[in-house]
């Protein structure tokens, strides 16, 4: 059964830093990834997707890569700013025809002006 | 471009009573549909996933149900709520060639 894991639970930094959040998975048989962006009590919000045949992904100050062999996903935000406070949530996918992704419990930042 | 819309946003019922959660998607057709639960520190549980109309299927056992009586537009009801219903649940839906997820904004549903 896959799991998903972000480690820490909060992050708490202050504006203009480089930051990275983690995701960790236990098989690494996976179909794709996906980075998720919450604010409170919105939605999810889609940052970006990563197939499992590539390492990374761009958008803006945001970058994420993927590492399959070891389990692992980061995403870096660059130059943070107070309006990047919110829970980062990823999610995997284990299958082409699997309509199941696993997610993990998230990230929560808080970018102090 | 494609927009999920989902209503409404907070919802209080008393125990017992009925329930019916509206999502529509713009912008595509034949989407993926899914139903998510969100409960505090518990993550996001998959309740109802649909690849298409009258196509239901279920993640877990529980005291709702889910139809999806037109092309883009699915339904998460109870015919009696329970006090274990309460959270927020989040509609999304996904391109048929693909497993990527766009989220509605969620209904905070209570039930007292």
């Amino acid at each position: 059964k896959q799991e998903v894991t972000q480690i820490p639970a909060a992050l708490s930094v202050p504006e203009g830093e480089n930051l990275v959040l983690n995701c960790s998975f236990t098989d690494s048989a996976i179909y794709n990834l996906q980075w998720f962006r919450q604010d409170p009590g919105k939605g999810l919000t889609s940052l970006l997707l990563i197939q499992s045949s590539q390492r990374e992904q761009t958008s803006g100050r945001l970058n994420a890569s993927l590492d399959k062999s070891s389990g692992r996903s980061t995403l870096y935000i660059a130059a943070s700013q107070p309006g990047d406070s919110a829970t980062y949530l990823c999610a995997v996918s284990s299958g082409a025809g699997s309509y199941q992704l696993t997610f993990g419990k998230g990230t929560k930042l808080s970018v102090i002006p | 471009s494609q927009t999920i819309h989902q209503w409404p946003a907070t919802l209080v019922q008393p125990v017992g009573s009925p329930l019916s959660l509206e999502c529509t998607v713009e912008g595509t057709s034949n989407p993926n549909l899914y139903w998510y639960r969100q409960a505090a520190g518990r993550g996001l549980q998959l309740l109802f996933y649909s690849v298409g109309i009258g196509q239901i299927s279920s993640e877990v056992p529980q005291n709702l149900s889910a139809s999806r009586p037109q092309d883009r537009q699915f339904i998460l009801s109870s015919k009696k709520l329970l006090l274990s219903d309460s959270g927020f649940y989040l509609c999304a839906w996904s391109p048929t060639d693909r497993v990527e997820l766009f989220f509605g904004s969620g209904t905070q549903l209570s039930v007292l």
